[in-house]
C-alpha cells in the first residue's frame, strides 16, 4: 500500500532563517507530488504541483521553492522566511486523476 | 478562473442528517472530492464524483450535477466524531497544466452538537 511521509510536524524558526520541509512518498512510482498551504481560517492554497523528477510547477509567486530531485521525493524551501509564512503546510500525492492523498502536515510558526 | 464556494459553518444535531453544499466555477472538470479535516490534522479523503448523480459510502453520500455546477455531501445519523471541516475540492481540465489541478473550496466547518 501506498504511504506518504512528512517531516517535521512542528517547526518555529526566526524570521530571516532557511527552511526546508521534505515529503517522501512510498509504494507508488511517478506520483504526481503537490505542496499546499491553509492559514489560519483559510482554505488550503496550492503552492507547488510536480509530475515528475525536476518538472516544478508554481501556483503563486512567493518566497518559497520547491523541489523533486528523486522521484518520490518532494522538498519546500526557503532562503528566508518571513512572518507571512506562517502556516501549515501539507504535502501530497495522487496517480493521474485520482484523489490526492495528504502527509501529516507541518505547522510551522515563523517568530 | 477557477472559484469553489461553501457555507462557512454549519451546526446540526446528534443523530441528525446535514447537507453541505458546494458550487463550482472551474476551466474544465475532471472530478469532485470531498475531505474531511479536523482541527490541526490533515484532510483524509471521503469521496469522489465525475459523474452526475449519487455516491453512497456508509453514512456519507455526496451528489454531483455537472450542468449545474453543483455537490452536495449528505451526512447522516450525524456523530460527535463527524465535527469538522469539510473541504470541497475540484480537479480541472487539461491535466498535467495547471488547470489540472486539485483546487480546494475553504471548507465548511460542521459542529454537531448533542
Amino acid at each position: 500500500s501506498q504511504t506518504i511521509h512528512q517531516w517535521p510536524a512542528t517547526l518555529v524558526q526566526p524570521v530571516g532563517s532557511p527552511l526546508s520541509l521534505e515529503c517522501t512518498v512510498e509504494g507508488t512510482s511517478n506520483p504526481n507530488l503537490y505542496w499546499y498551504r491553509q492559514a489560519a481560517g483559510r482554505g488550503l492554497q496550492l503552492l507547488f504541483y510536480s509530475v515528475g523528477i525536476g518538472q516544478i510547477s508554481s501556483e503563486v509567486p512567493q518566497n518559497l521553492s520547491a523541489s523533486r530531485p528523486q522521484d518520490r521525493q518532494f522538498i519546500l524551501s526557503s532562503k528566508k522566511l518571513l512572518l507571512s509564512d506562517s502556516g501549515f503546510y501539507l504535502c501530497a500525492w495522487s496517480a493521474a486523476n485520482t484523489e490526492a492523498f495528504f502527509g501529516q502536515g507541518t505547522r510551522l510558526t515563523v517568530v | 478562473g477557477q472559484n469553489i464556494d461553501q457555507p462557512t459553518e454549519m451546526t446540526a444535531t446528534e443523530g441528525a442528517i446535514v447537507q453541505i453544499n458546494c458550487t463550482y466555477q472551474t476551466s474544465g472538470f475532471n472530478g469532485l472530492f470531498w475531505y474531511q479535516q479536523h482541527a490541526g490534522e490533515a484532510p483524509t479523503f471521503l469521496s469522489y464524483n465525475v459523474l452526475d448523480g449519487l455516491e453512497e459510502k456508509g453514512r456519507f453520500s455526496s451528489f454531483l450535477s455537472r450542468s449545474k455546477g453543483y455537490s452536495y455531501l449528505l451526512l447522516k445519523e450525524l456523530q460527535m466524531k463527524d465535527s469538522a471541516s469539510y473541504l470541497c475540492a475540484v480537479r480541472g481540465g487539461n491535466y498535467g497544466g495547471s488547470q489540472g489541478n486539485l483546487i480546494f473550496g475553504k471548507g465548511t466547518k460542521l459542529s454537531v452538537k448533542p
